[in-house]
């Protein structure tokens, strides 16, 4: 079936410094989310990206889709502390009887130190 | 809106035993599913309906059954729990029609069996 690979696993980052994670696929991707678990927590939605090559910015969150909609990746500039977490690329199908199916990735865990 | 809400939080069984974990949404969604989240893999969906009256098996559905009679539940129901089916529990629901797909989370279950 469809695999979302997720790298990397772990990041340690000092606080400032970038931070970025990747999602590939060996086949073309529906739509992509994103989404953070706080430690502890439960996933929440970042973001949704449908359409070829698209970018998207929140405050200093970068989402990409690539080209051929096989791969994302989303970066953070200048991490701070309240980015720790881990964060998941999802797929979701947008059709036929899987309508709305997600099929997380592994995810990356974000350290931040001080 | 109160959102997703799973019950119990935490829960310890022996083997053997059977129990129900709780779903249930007041966002009118169509869209319900459960996940199992063990570390370093991610979540791995188990059960999920597309609206009431229609259920079907995910990724991980052995040892689980789901109904979907309303709407806004969708319990989970662990037959003969066993020591693998240690994890956390999300109980997940989202709009199943157009590209508004957003996945919101219940607060997790978390469950160990001894």
């Amino acid at each position: 079936g469809q695999q979302v690979m997720q790298i990397p696993q772990y990041q340690h980052v000092q606080e400032g410094e970038d931070f970025t994670t990747y999602c590939n696929s060996s086949t073309t991707l529906s739509n992509i989310q994103w989404y953070k678990q706080r430690p502890g927590g439960h996933p929440v939605f970042l973001i949704q990206l449908v359409k070829s090559g698209e970018v998207k910015k929140q405050k200093r969150l970068t989402f990409q889709f690539g080209e051929a909609k096989k791969n994302s990746s989303l970066h953070i500039t200048a991490t701070q502390t309240t980015d720790v977490g881990t964060y998941f690329c999802v797929e979701v199908r947008a059709g036929g009887t899987s309508y709305g199916k997600l099929t997380f990735g592994q995810g990356t865990i974000l350290t931040v130190h001080p | 809106n109160a959102g997703v809400t799973q019950t119990p939080k935490f829960q310890v069984l022996k083997t053997g035993q059977s129990m129900t974990l709780q779903c249930a949404q007041d966002m009118n969604h169509e869209y319900m599913s459960w996940y199992r989240q063990d570390p370093g893999m991610g979540l791995r969906l188990i059960h999920y309906s597309v609206g009431a009256g229609i259920t079907d098996q995910g990724e991980v559905p052995n040892g689980y059954n789901v109904s979907r009679s309303t709407t806004e539940d969708f319990p989970l129901r662990l037959l003969s729990a066993a020591p693998s089916q240690t994890s956390v529990y999300f109980c997940a629901s989202s709009y199943s029609i157009g590209a508004n797909t957003e996945a919101f989370f219940g607060q997790g279950t978390r469950l160990t069996v001894v």
